[in-house]
């Protein structure tokens, strides 16, 4: 699987999006980028995913460049409750790869 | 979506003895993985765990240390076997929802080990 590049750390004021960019330079033409989030003391929680095309849902929104090298995780409004390690990770479709998580990006929410 | 729990929560225990954590899926998932997280740190696969037949281990694992079982698709166990202060860590399952050209992964709350 491709690997990913994320900023150790990020700060957000609450009520401002909070866009948090990745690297998958190497990522190949069946690869899925995942965003996974785990607050402290928790497990991982699924975000979002996509290919190409981007996406949204009640949680986030995830844009994909065009050449898929790169895709930023966008929570349009963000809360205190949204402190939190944010993964991103690239995994190949239809596949039995695991996810493998990298070190990913602390974010926090101030008030 | 899947809601998966784990039994217990936390747990204390001594060296040299061991320990098995339970993972219960609400709704059957298509693949089962248990994951380990050491402090501060990311997480790290343990295994793949196949219904009927021996867990996948990866790189660093072994059956002997974290034995597994898969019963069916919506429950599994891990044991960890033996341990020592090094196994200290979080110890989570996950199942994925989805096949083909997608999929959805899922993870439990996490058992937290201390073993003193």
């Amino acid at each position: 699987d491709a690997k990913t590049t994320q900023p150790t750390s990020m700060d957000c004021a609450e009520g401002r999006a909070a866009n948090l960019p990745c690297n998958h330079s190497t990522i190949s033409g069946n690869e899925y980028v995942y965003w996974y989030r785990q607050i402290h003391s928790q497990g991982p929680q699924y975000i979002i995913h996509g290919l190409k095309n981007n996406e949204t849902n009640e949680m986030a929104s995830l844009i994909i460049t065009e050449d898929r090298k790169s895709s930023t995780l966008i929570l349009p409004h963000a809360t205190l409750r949204d402190t939190a390690v944010y993964y991103c990770i690239v995994s190949a479709a239809g596949s039995a790869r695991q996810l493998t998580f990298g070190s990913g990006t602390q974010l926090t929410v101030l008030p | 979506s899947a809601v998966i729990s784990q039994k217990p929560s936390r747990d204390i225990c001594q060296r040299g003895t061991s320990l098995t954590i339970q993972c219960q899926v609400d709704s059957q998932v298509t693949m089962m993985f248990w994951y380990r997280q050491q402090p501060g740190q990311s997480l790290t696969l343990i295994a793949t765990a196949n219904q009927g037949s021996e867990a996948t281990y990866e790189s660093g694992f072994v059956i002997d240390k974290f034995p597994i079982s898969r019963p069916n698709l919506t429950f599994s166990t891990l044991t960890v076997s033996n341990m020592s202060p090094e196994d200290s860590s979080i110890y989570l399952c996950s199942g994925r929802v989805g096949t083909g050209t997608s999929y959805e992964q899922y993870f439990g709350p996490g058992t937290r080990l201390t073993v003193t």
